[in-house]
Order: C-alpha cells, then sequence, then structure tokens
C-alpha cells in the first residue's frame, strides 16, 4: 500500500480558471476527507465522504468549489472561477470506518492563483 | 462551535530540553483527542490519541494526557531531539450529524538546537 497520493502536487492557475485535483485513499478506507491549510494555520475541514456519500458540506465550500466521490474509491476536488483567496494547499486524508479512527493524509496539492 | 487552541510558536529549545507544548479545546459532547505532526517535507502523520477522559496517549516519547476537567491536552516530551524539529497539530474529532469531524489547531512549529 503506498498510501493515500494526490494529484497534481502543485497547481498554478490564472484568476477565473477552473481546477481540479485528485485524491487517491488508501484503497480499503471508507472514509475521505478534504481539508485546505494556509501558511501558519491548521488544516480546515472542507467535506467529508462515507463511500460514494458526501456527508457533510463545511460553509467554508462555497457554490465555486464541488467534491466527489463515484464510485466511493477516488475523490474530486473542483474550484470553478478561481480567486486569490483560494490560494492555499489542498489536503485529502482517508480513514477506516472504525468509529473516530486516525486519519491517513496525503501529501497535498499546493494552488496557486495569479 | 468546537475549536482548538495551542501556544503559538515558535518553540526553540536546545537538545535534551524538556518540551511542553499547551492545547485546550471546546467541545460539545465527548471528542477523541489527537496530536498530529508535520516533519519538514512531509504530510502530516498522528503522533499519539486519546478517546476518552483520564487516557494518555504516548508514542516516540511523546506524552498527552486527556483532562476533561481542564479542557486540556498538553504535549510533553522528556528530551527533544533535534530529529524532533516539525510542526505540531493538535485537533479533536467529535461526531456529529453527519459523521466525524476533526478540528485542527494553528500548529506549534518546534525547533531543536543541538
Amino acid at each position: 500500500d503506498t498510501g493515500v497520493s494526490q494529484d497534481p502536487r502543485h497547481k498554478i492557475t490564472k484568476r477565473g480558471q477552473n481546477v481540479t485535483f485528485r485524491c487517491d485513499p488508501i484503497s480499503e478506507h471508507n472514509r475521505l476527507y478534504w481539508y485546505r491549510q494556509t501558511l501558519g494555520q491548521g488544516p480546515e475541514f472542507l467535506t467529508y465522504f462515507q463511500n460514494e456519500a458526501q456527508l457533510e458540506k463545511s460553509r467554508l465550500l462555497s457554490d465555486r468549489f464541488s467534491a466527489e466521490r463515484p464510485k466511493g474509491s477516488f475523490s474530486t476536488l473542483e474550484i470553478q472561477r478561481t480567486e486569490q483567496g483560494d490560494s492555499a494547499m489542498y489536503l485529502c486524508a482517508s480513514s477506516p470506518s472504525l468509529g473516530e479512527s486516525e486519519q491517513y493524509f496525503g501529501p497535498g496539492t499546493r494552488l496557486t492563483v495569479t | 462551535g468546537d475549536s482548538v487552541t495551542q501556544m503559538e510558536g515558535p518553540v526553540t529549545l536546545s537538545e535534551e530540553a524538556f518540551l511542553t507544548i499547551n492545547c485546550t479545546y471546546t467541545a460539545t459532547g465527548y471528542p477523541s483527542l489527537f496530536w498530529y505532526v508535520q516533519y519538514p517535507g512531509e504530510g502530516l502523520q498522528l503522533l499519539l490519541k486519546a478517546t476518552k477522559a483520564d487516557d494518555k496517549g504516548s508514542n516516540k516519547g511523546f506524552e498527552a494526557t486527556y483532562r476533561k476537567e481542564t479542557t486540556s491536552f498538553h504535549l510533553e516530551k522528556g528530551s527533544v531531539q533535534v530529529s524532533d524539529s516539525a510542526v505540531y497539530f493538535c485537533a479533536l474529532s467529535a461526531k456529529n450529524t453527519g459523521g466525524f469531524k476533526t478540528i485542527f489547531g494553528a500548529g506549534t512549529r518546534l525547533f531543536v538546537k543541538a
């Protein structure tokens, strides 16, 4: 098992463009989380999937953000009409469905909006 | 809402010094508490956890005790090493209507000098 992977690792885009990030969780993990982390801050919860069902979305997740996990395996996070304030590290984590389990984090995708 | 507050960094210590990083939380119900660590250039990884009051989590010489009466989960290590230089995040995970939601503190950067 290679752990949680994210692609791309870095993305530079111009304001107004759409971007999509991919997360591949650990294969037997049912739960998948997306977080956003800005410099000097801890990860902020964005959204959470149990298998293919999106169970919760943060109010940070404006209507420009959408996440999917169509087959309960990999997930995508799309940001439409990017703004400079979207520049951050986007982290994905997964965990098994065993109560409040440890989360395993990917390396993150660093987004820079110019 | 639920929140985590941890001491601001950076914390700079000499090798073999005693380490304490303070963490307090606010939560409804009975959350699980975690310390995650992020080494330079790496993703977040779980350091230790405690799931109920008076539990002590420990790993790699680090310890933290779940104190419900003071809503605290302070991280301690008796003798730090240069390799402990990293950013440490305190976090709580609480069950809510959608599942489990993890809230992170802002992180405390630790520098250990040889």
